[in-house]
């Protein structure tokens, strides 16, 4: 299930299981995001970006959707596995932010064995 | 190399002394980024170099923070008189073109500063 935690929402799931991870964005304007993936002291590593010209993008086992009206992405990692443990966040751009990028507050995924 | 790369990875520092913490972009990268990242929280924007040029350090939290890149490649950001609530994670990203131009950035393994 999902809980709010101290820090980090924490989403729980079985391995083999389908995971969806969801964020809210800020920015109406914002017109690109990217999902990162971090490990314990490790740097966010790039899973899959998304235009605001596409509302759905497939990677390998990962998707994302993107839902403008209500300025919503999500992540959604097909089959599950130990190694997809971790906190995920979302990140947005747009030219109203100049070159930065704004980071949301992530969700830590657990794998259960 | 082939990735970002940042050193120290871990410095410990006693509050009031200064520190310098060092970015290794991807070779040829354009855009640099400082973030800096709280315990159990998503990175925060610090500063932004296109070559050696600071374009935006609108989020650096005072005048103790400090960042260059004086030949375009490797950044160095410092910190003066350092306190309790600069501890933290210090990323650094790189991309390979100006921002903002929807490409995606690379990160390095950070610095975790603890002040004591």
């Amino acid at each position: 299930g999902e809980s709010v935690g101290l820090h980090l929402p924490t989403l729980s799931v079985q391995e083999g299981d389908n995971s969806i991870i969801n964020c809210a964005y800020s920015n109406s304007a914002s017109d690109y995001f990217i999902w990162y993936k971090q490990e314990s002291g490790k740097g966010p590593q790039f899973i899959i970006d998304i235009r605001s010209n596409m509302d759905k993008r497939q990677g390998q086992r990962v998707t994302v959707l993107l839902n403008k009206t209500v300025k919503h992405l999500s992540l959604q990692i097909a089959a599950t596995q130990p190694g997809d443990s971790a906190v995920y966040f979302c990140a947005e751009n747009s030219h109203n932010y100049g070159q930065n990028f704004v980071f949301g507050p992530g969700t830590r995924l657990s794998v259960l064995p | 190399g082939a990735g970002v790369s940042q050193s120290p990875r871990y410095k410990v520092a006693k509050r009031g002394q200064d520190v310098a913490l060092r970015c290794d972009p991807i070779s040829g990268h354009v855009s640099l980024f400082w973030y800096q990242q709280a315990l159990g929280q998503g990175p925060e924007f610090l500063t932004y170099f296109q070559n050696e040029a600071q374009l935006d350090k609108s989020g650096l939290p005072s005048d103790r923070f400090f960042a260059e890149r004086p030949e375009g490649s490797v950044s160095t950001l410092k910190i003066q008189r350092t306190q309790q609530e600069d501890s933290a994670v210090y990323l650094c990203a790189s991309s390979l073109l100006i921002q903002p131009t929807n490409e995606k950035l690379f990160f390095g393994s950070g610095t975790q500063l603890s002040v004591l």
